[in-house]
């Protein structure tokens, strides 16, 4: 079967940094894209940017550009999403999708709630 | 801040039929696919529709979508109460070099 398993909720406080595990399993790990999209309570969708396991070539969206680092471990087909210098509206679960290219995010993860509390 | 407008919310009664609207412009839906996806309460998005009208293994023929020039359109027919939920709109943005969802709807069934 197709997964994407997230880690667990996390709490940190303002101007700390988050790490997001991404594990994926039931297909060939390095023929998809991970996207990583965000939603703040109650808001909507925000896409945060994309790593291409094989290789590690990645593309953040510009408001998160020198703030996230995305990175992929094929041994363990698992991808990473850091984001630093937290404040209080990055608030919000944080899910990665997999897609054969950009769009159509056929398979999603099951949301990570990050809180940025002090 | 979206650059995919929807309308907040759409109703309709069991077993009837409802669309909901997408629009955006020339760098976004004008010259990419669309897809469309349904985020039950406390769920993670599914994806419902793809490259404007296809629809993924499993997924009902009761939704479809369509695309003329920079809007988009999912339909919905045959509604049932467990369709309710929040539907969003995706596509490439060329200009942003970035995904854009819409706005997102939320739909209720009476």
């Amino acid at each position: 079967q197709v997964q994407l398993g997230q880690s667990g909720a996390e709490v940190k406080k303002p101007g700390a940094s988050v790490t997001v595990s991404c594990k994926a399993s039931g297909y060939t790990f390095t023929r998809y894209y991970i996207h990583w999209v965000r939603q703040a309570p109650g808001q909507g969708l925000e896409w945060m940017g994309v790593i291409y396991p094989s290789g590690g070539s990645t593309s953040y969206a510009q408001k998160f550009q020198g703030r996230v680092t995305m990175t992929s471990d094929t041994s363990t087909s698992t991808v990473y999403m850091e984001l630093r210098s937290l404040r209080s509206d990055d608030t919000a679960v944080y899910y990665c999708a997999r897609a054969e290219y950009y769009s159509d995010f056929d398979i999603w993860g099951q949301g990570t709630m990050v809180t940025v509390s002090s | 801040q979206s650059v995919l407008t929807q309308p907040p919310s759409v109703s309709a009664a069991p077993g009837q039929k409802v669309t909901i609207s997408c629009s955006g412009s020339s760098s976004n839906i004008g010259n990419n696919y669309v897809s469309w996806y349904q985020q039950l309460p406390g769920t993670a998005p599914k994806l419902l529709i793809y490259e404007n009208n296809k629809r993924p293994s499993g997924i009902s023929d009761r939704f479809s979508g369509s695309k003329s020039g920079t809007s988009a359109t999912l339909g919905i027919t045959g509604l049932q109460t467990g369709d309710e939920a929040d539907f969003y709109c995706g596509t490439w943005d060329s200009s942003l070099s970035a995904e854009v969802f819409g706005t997102g709807t939320k739909l209720t069934v009476l």
